[in-house]
């Protein structure tokens, strides 16, 4: 089925590691984002991008990188995970019209 | 910048009871305005959305009508069931960068 793919969607990190959280789309979407959702304050932005090689960072970039090589794939890293990196992360692309969101990926820092 | 203010839960409900949540922004511009909908362990789905005042979205029983008066977009239902229990996040897009900025979500609790 079309649509934005989400790996992994569990992952437990130890503060300090790194790790990249996946995420695909099938549909030549040009716009692509990432969210993460606490409890509390909705779905914040963290960052975005408007077609391949071009990001920007939305509200809350600070301890996350991101790069888009292709117009499929948007990886979102974490350079070194902090306890306050706990959250649901979310991804999602949009053609300028909707927006289709990922399943989510559950993030544990201990 | 561009924002949305939701009403705060939790609202907790009888089945078939009206329900009402509230939604205001601020934005420059026209922005398109959107509900989404949470169910329990899952992500965002689109309930519902309007790019224009004036506009009414509907979708599954829901409603919202885009008020450019007052800056609302007020999501509404006649008779809640059990199933509508979830987080509904309205959201707010416009702009040239396409961000979508959501409001806090407004958790949603229906009782049979």
């Amino acid at each position: 089925n079309a649509g934005v793919t989400q790996t992994p969607k569990f992952q437990v990190l130890k503060t300090g590691q790194s790790m990249t959280l996946q995420c695909a789309q099938d549909m030549n979407h040009e716009y692509m984002s990432w969210y993460r959702q606490d409890p509390g304050m909705g779905l914040r932005l963290i960052h975005y991008s408007v077609g391949a090689g071009i990001t920007d960072q939305g509200e809350v970039p600070n301890g996350y990188n991101v790069s888009r090589s292709t117009t499929e794939d948007f990886p979102l890293r974490l350079l070194s995970a902090a306890p306050s990196q706990t959250s649901v992360y979310f991804c999602a692309s949009s053609d300028g019209v909707g927006y289709t969101f990922g399943s989510g990926t559950r993030l544990t820092v201990v | 910048g561009n924002s949305v203010t939701q009403m705060e839960g939790p609202v907790t409900l009888s089945e078939e009871a009206f329900l009402t949540i509230n939604c205001t922004y601020t934005a420059t511009g026209y922005p398109s305005l959107f509900w989404y909908v949470q169910y329990p362990g899952e992500g965002l789905q689109l309930l519902l959305k309007a790019t224009k005042a004036d506009d009414k979205g509907s979708n599954k029983g829901f409603e919202a009508t885009y008020r450019k008066e007052t800056t609302s977009f007020h999501l509404e239902k006649g008779s809640v069931q059990v199933s509508d229990s979830a987080v509904y996040f309205c959201a707010l897009y416009g702009g040239a960068t396409n961000k979508l900025i959501f409001g806090t979500g407004t958790l949603l609790a229906v009782q049979p």
